[in-house]
């Protein structure tokens, strides 16, 4: 299976801020079927980005993805408060679907 | 819009059984392939099982396989997770998931349930 390693593990950043979160995988993902999900507190996880750099219905603009292969990026250009959660990112494109440990982004 | 509504989670001893449901409203339930994800306290998320849109074909990962079973009822609109020999690293929140995408397509999970707790401890 596809490992999705993710780093840094912690971010400490300040609102209006960018930042830029890492994915690798461990071979190459299959139609860059790779996404990313936002894991707030008390919350399910929200589908942010697929595809590789498709965003998902209702997700703000300051939201973008990148990347092919085996290397792929999120990036927030300017942080609001709520971006404060924890990201994902996940390939779909060989079975199992694999997900990367997680990224936390805290202020 | 979509809903999905998980149950069944609780305590339970080692090696006891379970079923997992979740009430699926707000879309075509017989045209989305359908997934449990669980999360165990402090890790990250995990992929579970698959049910295909139209219930032909499951899969699961390799630490489950043998032990769960996914199921759906077409008529209920509900997908179920029969868990069976159950151990203290099936702890987790299970969450019922649903593709973005029709018909079997390779897709991404676009919504996601609240999910339902299980522990296994004596």
């Amino acid at each position: 299976e596809i490992v999705l390693t993710q780093s840094p593990g912690t971010l400490s950043m300040s609102p209006g801020e960018r930042v830029a979160l890492s994915c690798r995988a461990s071979q190459s993902v299959f139609g860059n079927y790779l996404a990313w999900y936002q894991k707030r507190p008390d919350q399910a996880p929200r589908l942010l980005i697929y595809d590789a750099s498709k965003r998902a219905t209702g997700v703000p603009d300051r939201f973008s993805g990148s990347g092919s292969g085996t290397d792929f990026t999120l990036t927030i250009s300017r942080l609001e408060p709520e971006d404060f959660a924890v990201y994902s990112c996940q390939q779909y494109g060989s079975s199992p679907p694999t997900f990367g440990q997680g990224t936390k982004v805290e202020i | 819009q979509v809903q999905l509504v998980e149950s069944g989670g609780g305590v339970v001893q080692p090696g006891r059984s379970l079923r997992l449901s979740c009430a699926a409203s707000g879309f075509n339930f017989n045209t989305y392939g359908m997934h449990w994800v669980r999360q165990a306290p402090g890790k990250g998320l995990e992929w579970v099982a698959v049910s295909a849109y139209d219930g032909s074909n499951t899969h699961y990962a390799e630490s489950v396989r043998g032990r769960f079973t996914i199921s759906r009822d077409k008529s209920e609109n509900t997908l179920y997770l029969q868990i069976n020999s159950l151990r203290p690293e099936d702890t987790a929140l299970y969450y019922c998931v649903k593709d973005l995408r029709a018909y079997g397509r390779t897709a991404p999970f676009d919504n996601w349930g609240q999910g339902t707790l299980v522990t296994v401890s004596s």
